[in-house]
Parts: C-alpha cells; sequence; structure tokens
C-alpha cells in the first residue's frame, strides 16, 4: 500500500532563510509524487509534482522539491522564505488501490516564517 | 480555467435535515474526488468517481450519498449527518493517471 510520510509536525524558519519541508514515501511501482500548500480555512493549492526526468523540480511561488529514489524521498526547498509562505503544507502520492485512483496524503508540516 | 467551484462556502444544518453540496469544473477533467478533511488532519478520501464510475471509501457512513449527473458536475447529498461529521468537505478533479488534481475552496460544514 502507498504511503507518506512528513517527519515534522512543525518547521520554523527565519524570513530570508532557505527552507526545506521533509516527505519521505512508500509505494509500490513508479511514484508520482506532488506538494500542496493550504492556506486557513481554504483548499489545497498544487505546487509541484514528479512524474519522471529530472530529479529538481522547480514549481509555483519559487519552490521546487528533490527527489530521490534511492532515499525514498522528496523534499520541498525554497531559497529565501516570505512571511506569506506560512500554511499548511501536505506531500502526497498517487495511488492506484481499490478506489481506483486517488491521492494520499501526508499528514502535513506547518510552516511557519518569523519576520 | 483551472478552477473547480464549490458551493455552498459554509453550511449549518441540524441532524435531521437533508442538503446537498454542489462541485462544479469544466476542465474536461474525468476524475472527481470528495474529500472529507477535519482541522490540522490531511484530507481523507470519501469517494472517486472515475469517467463517471463510481468507487466506494467502504468506511463512510450510508448518511453521505455522491451523485455524478455528469462529468463536470458532482453533488454529495447529506442526510441525518452527526456533530462529528462537522469538517471541510472538499471537492477535486483529475486528468486520469500522473496529472495533479485541482481542489475547491471547500464547503466549511456544521453539524448542530
Amino acid at each position: 500500500a502507498q504511503s507518506v510520510a512528513q517527519p515534522e509536525d512543525q518547521v520554523n524558519v527565519a524570513e530570508g532563510n532557505p527552507l526545506t519541508v521533509k516527505c519521505t514515501y512508500s509505494v509500490s511501482g513508479n511514484p508520482y509524487l506532488f506538494w500542496y500548500v493550504q492556506y486557513p480555512n481554504r483548499g489545497l493549492q498544487f505546487l509541484l509534482k514528479y512524474i519522471t526526468g529530472d530529479n529538481l523540480v522547480k514549481g509555483s511561488y519559487g519552490f521546487e522539491a528533490e527527489f530521490n529514489k534511492s532515499q525514498t524521498s522528496f523534499h520541498l526547498k525554497k531559497p529565501s522564505a516570505l512571511v506569506s509562505d506560512s500554511a499548511l503544507y501536505f506531500c502526497a502520492v498517487r495511488a492506484f488501490d481499490n478506489y481506483g485512483q486517488n491521492f494520499v496524503f501526508g499528514p502535513g508540516t506547518r510552516l511557519s516564517v518569523l519576520p | 480555467d483551472t478552477e473547480v467551484t464549490q458551493t455552498p462556502k459554509h453550511l449549518v444544518m441540524g441532524m435531521t435535515n437533508k442538503k446537498s453540496l454542489k462541485c462544479e469544473q469544466h476542465m474536461g477533467h474525468r476524475a472527481m474526488y470528495w474529500y472529507k478533511q477535519k482541522a490540522k488532519k490531511p484530507p481523507e478520501l470519501m469517494f472517486v468517481y472515475s469517467y463517471e464510475k463510481l468507487s466506494i471509501n467502504e468506511s463512510v457512513p450510508s448518511r453521505f450519498s455522491p451523485e455524478c449527473p455528469n462529468s463536470s458536475l458532482l453533488n454529495l447529498h447529506l442526510h441525518a449527518l452527526q456533530p462529528e461529521d462537522s469538517a471541510l468537505y472538499l471537492c477535486a478533479s483529475s486528468q486520469e493517471l500522473v496529472s495533479e488534481a485541482f481542489f475547491g475552496q471547500g464547503t466549511r460544514l456544521t453539524v448542530v
């Protein structure tokens, strides 16, 4: 069965510093990996995805993620954090299971960027 | 247009009421989803429609009933809900296989 882990409940970073939000996954077959961001009382916004190709994926709002097959990781990064990046971040994997196609989400990491 | 529209944004209902949540997308996506999200938790899948064929999460109580009138519309009919059903209900859509899902803003449901 597919699963996603985000080992940190909370990440704090100072504005202007680089940020990393960690994600590891477990899938059978090729991994289709995604990052989403959620602001309070809002839906999820797609940031980026890895399907195949270059291990460094660039996405929206200056975010990027690095796929590492040997470590089964897909960490989200940004070179310089903004206060407005403070939100809840979910890593997800595309699953093909009893429900057909589905997205399995990690537990989420709350990012706080301090001014 | 990459928008998924959900109505209403907020809903308060009594335990004996019947209400419906609505979701619409015009991106030509053939997969549509209902997720339930509790505060500070990840979304949990309730139902998937793929090419208008329903797949059910068997842990979802029968007081939730989905409907897909056509490939652009998705409804969630609610009846005799419990206070613990209060949550943010998210609709999403995607193309097949490898594409990302686009989410609506959600319906904040409160059962009193």
